[in-house]
């Protein structure tokens, strides 16, 4: 079984452009947490989402962030004119449907965003 | 305000020489205390859950337990290749994990 697939792995932009990065989650599961990390740091939730619907964006900055997970495709996470701040690894997690031992959260390898 | 910590930041050990790491929360509606590795460059990957107080769980050279306030990670005859990072987590009900910054364990041979 694939794992949760994230891309792309490194991503370079330049100052006010747009980043896009994205997250197909473990085949069955329907929930998707996004974190960041940036160095010397934990991580850092930024927003929960299940299909079709933000269920918890409290860590996600109110300007330029924006998440989505659309009903079919991956789980997308885009950053508006960027900013040297920006410049972290960014990670998705997903999970399956049900509460328990079963939810566990396995994570992608992550993107690293670099803003010149 | 909820928060993990974690202790030592960074612990190097030789080969074969165990030791603790410890997890310390105060997280409101805790739902599972977690263990992560991670390798750099890599994504977290998953060790342990751990529910109740009292509650152990091992895989190969380590062990985890969980207490009221705090977890320890016991890492018995460790081997170079158990070098990573590691990290503990909160979870709460129906929402995200809360993190602390991890420690770097190196061992050497």
């Amino acid at each position: 079984n694939a794992g949760v697939m994230q891309n792309p792995r490194h991503l370079v932009r330049r100052r006010g452009q747009e980043a896009r990065l994205r997250c197909s989650p473990v085949k069955g599961h329907s929930h998707v947490y996004w974190y960041r990390q940036l160095p010397e740091e934990g991580l850092k939730f930024m927003v929960y989402l299940q299909k079709e619907n933000i269920i918890d964006e409290s860590g996600m900055p109110k300007e330029r962030f924006s998440a989505e997970f659309p009903k079919e495709g991956p789980s997308i996470l885009r950053i508006q004119q960027v900013v040297r701040g920006d410049s972290a690894a960014y990670f998705c997690a997903s999970s399956p449907l049900s509460g328990g031992s079963k939810n566990i959260q396995y994570f992608g390898a992550g993107t690293r965003l670099s803003v010149l | 305000e909820d928060q993990v910590t974690q202790s030592p930041e960074a612990l190097r050990l030789q080969e074969g020489e165990s030791s603790s790491l410890n997890c310390s929360y105060t997280v409101s509606g805790l739902r599972g205390l977690f263990w992560y590795r991670q390798d750099p460059g890599k994504g977290p990957e998953f060790l342990f859950t751990l529910y109740s107080a009292g509650e152990e769980k091992e895989k190969e050279r380590l062990k985890a337990t969980l207490t009221k306030k705090e977890s320890f990670l016991h890492i018995t005859a460790p081997k170079p290749e158990d070098s990573a990072t590691y990290l503990c987590a909160a979870g709460q009900a129906g929402t995200a994990l809360i993190f602390g910054k991890g420690t770097t364990l190196s061992v050497s041979s």
